[in-house]
C-alpha cells in the first residue's frame, strides 16, 4: 500500500525567503500531484508529474520528482504572504484511480 | 472550464435524519469521487465511481450511501450519522483511467461542511 509522508508539517517563514517541501512515498507511484488548500476552501490542483525527473514552475512554486528516491520536492521562492495555505502532494499510479494524500504541509508566510 | 459544483454547501442534521448531499461535474469526466476531510487533516477517500459503477469503497461505514444517476452527478446519501461523522466532505471528478501517460487530475468541488448534532 502506497503510504506518502511530507515535512515539514508547519512551516513559518519571512517573505522574500525562499524553502522546500519534501515528499517521500513508500512504494512505486508513477505519479505525484500537488495541491493547494486554503482554509476552510477546495483543494485546487498545482503541479502533475509523470515522470522521472520531471520539473514544472508555476509563479514562485516550482515541483520537482525523483522516482529512484521516491521524492518529490515543492520549492517555493521569494515567498509573498499570497502563499500561505495547505500544500498536500499526493502519489497515484495510472492503474488505479485511487490518490493517497501526504499528511499537508502548512504554510505561514509573515512580513 | 474545471468547475465541480456541490449543494448544501453547509448541513446540520441530527443523527436520525436522512439527507443527501450533491455534486455535479459538466466536463465529461468519467470518474467521480467522494473524500471526507476532517480539520487539520488530508481528504480520506471514501468512494470512486468510473463509468457510472462504483469501483471503490474503502469500508466506509453503511451510513454512507453513495449514488451516480448519471456521467455528471454523484450523490452521497446520509442516514444515522454519528457526531463523529461532522468534516467537510469533498467531491472530485477526473477523466478517469485511460491508456498512456494521461494526467487524471483530480478537480475539487468547495465541499459541503457537514455538522451532525
Amino acid at each position: 500500500e502506497l503510504k506518502v509522508e511530507q515535512n515539514p508539517l508547519f512551516l513559518s517563514m519571512q517573505e522574500g525567503k525562499n524553502y522546500t517541501i519534501y515528499c517521500n512515498y513508500s512504494t512505486t507511484s508513477d505519479r505525484l500531484y500537488w495541491y493547494r488548500q486554503d482554509p476552510g476552501k477546495s483543494l485546487e490542483s498545482l503541479f502533475v508529474l509523470l515522470s522521472n525527473g520531471a520539473v514544472k514552475q508555476e509563479g514562485r512554486l516550482m515541483a520537482s520528482l525523483d522516482t529512484k528516491a521516491r521524492l518529490s520536492t515543492l520549492h517555493i521562492t521569494a515567498a509573498v504572504h499570497d502563499l500561505s495555505a495547505t500544500y498536500f502532494c499526493a502519489g497515484g499510479v495510472s492503474t488505479a484511480s485511487k490518490l493517497t494524500f501526504g499528511t499537508g504541509t502548512r504554510l505561514q508566510v509573515t512580513l | 472550464d474545471t468547475e465541480v459544483t456541490q449543494t448544501p454547501k453547509h448541513l446540520v442534521m441530527g443523527m436520525t435524519n436522512k439527507k443527501s448531499l450533491k455534486c455535479e461535474q459538466h466536463m465529461g469526466h468519467r470518474a467521480m469521487y467522494w473524500y471526507k476531510q476532517k480539520a487539520k487533516k488530508p481528504p480520506e477517500l471514501m468512494f470512486v465511481y468510473s463509468y457510472e459503477k462504483l469501483s471503490i469503497n474503502e469500508s466506509v461505514p453503511s451510513r454512507f450511501s453513495p449514488e451516480c444517476p448519471n456521467s455528471s452527478l454523484l450523490n452521497l446519501h446520509l442516514h444515522a450519522l454519528q457526531p463523529e461523522d461532522s468534516a467537510l466532505y469533498l467531491c472530485a471528478s477526473s477523466q478517469g483511467l485511460t491508456s498512456g501517460r494521461a494526467k487524471n487530475i483530480q478537480y475539487f468541488g468547495a465541499g459541503t461542511r457537514l455538522s451532525v448534532l
